[in-house]
């Protein structure tokens, strides 16, 4: 069956430090990969998406990497803020319109 | 735009009843979908319509969920009826074409 592990514990980061998230995957070849944001009480927003011919993509002080032969991807932010603190979700597309989400890793920056 | 709008964005019934959660896409999206998320099992897809048309409902647990959509800015997910289990947030997604999903504010639904 086709799984996606995320992070189950809560990162605990000081601000300013980075913050590194992992996604990994198995069963899958999906042609692109997907990261969300959730905060409590809310829809998760999108935040990046990396193709598979991608190694890197980045987004202000946010970067994704995705390595098709080791099936991970990891989800950094850098200069975290207290204001980063949320649930971040990785997705795999299943099929042409479907994402499989995974469990979500919990970031708290400290000040 | 105001972003995909659910209603209730709470709902608590009890244990039999009938449960109708509605959703409002973003315009011109033509994708739209529903989630289920609990603590247990995370976001699951349940369904999805293109161009108002279901493509893919494998997700739907069982006979008691239905989903409808009739037009292009409106979408219902009923639960009849509905069982304590069923008790999670709902969540309406809509995407333009191969676009990103935009995801609405989620019903929280209780079933006593």
């Amino acid at each position: 069956s086709q799984k996606i592990e995320q992070n189950s514990e809560a990162l605990n980061i000081q601000e300013g430090k980075t913050a590194t998230l992992t996604c990994n995957y198995t069963n899958y070849s999906p042609a692109y990969l997907q990261w969300y944001r959730q905060d409590p009480g809310r829809g998760p927003v999108f935040l990046l998406l990396i193709r598979e011919n991608e190694k890197e993509k980045r987004k202000e002080r946010l970067k994704v990497t995705f390595d098709t032969t080791l099936k991970q991807s990891l989800f950094h932010i850098t200069a975290s803020q207290p204001a980063d603190s949320a649930t971040y979700l990785c997705a795999l597309e299943r099929s042409w319109g479907k994402l499989q989400f995974g469990a979500g890793t919990q970031v708290v920056v400290t000040p | 735009d105001a972003g995909v709008i659910q209603s209730p964005r709470h709902e608590v019934t009890e244990m039999g009843q009938e449960v109708t959660l509605r959703c409002k896409p973003i315009s011109g999206h033509d994708y739209l979908f529903w989630y289920r998320q609990t603590m247990m099992r995370g976001l699951e897809l349940l369904i999805y319509f293109n161009n108002n048309v279901p493509i893919d409902d494998s997700g739907m647990p069982e006979d008691r969920f239905s989903a409808k959509m009739p037009n292009a800015s409106f979408s219902t997910l009923k639960i009849q009826p509905s069982e304590p289990r069923d008790s999670a947030v709902y969540f309406c997604a809509s995407r333009r074409g191969g676009d990103t999903q935009y995801f609405g504010p989620g019903t929280r639904l209780t079933v006593l």
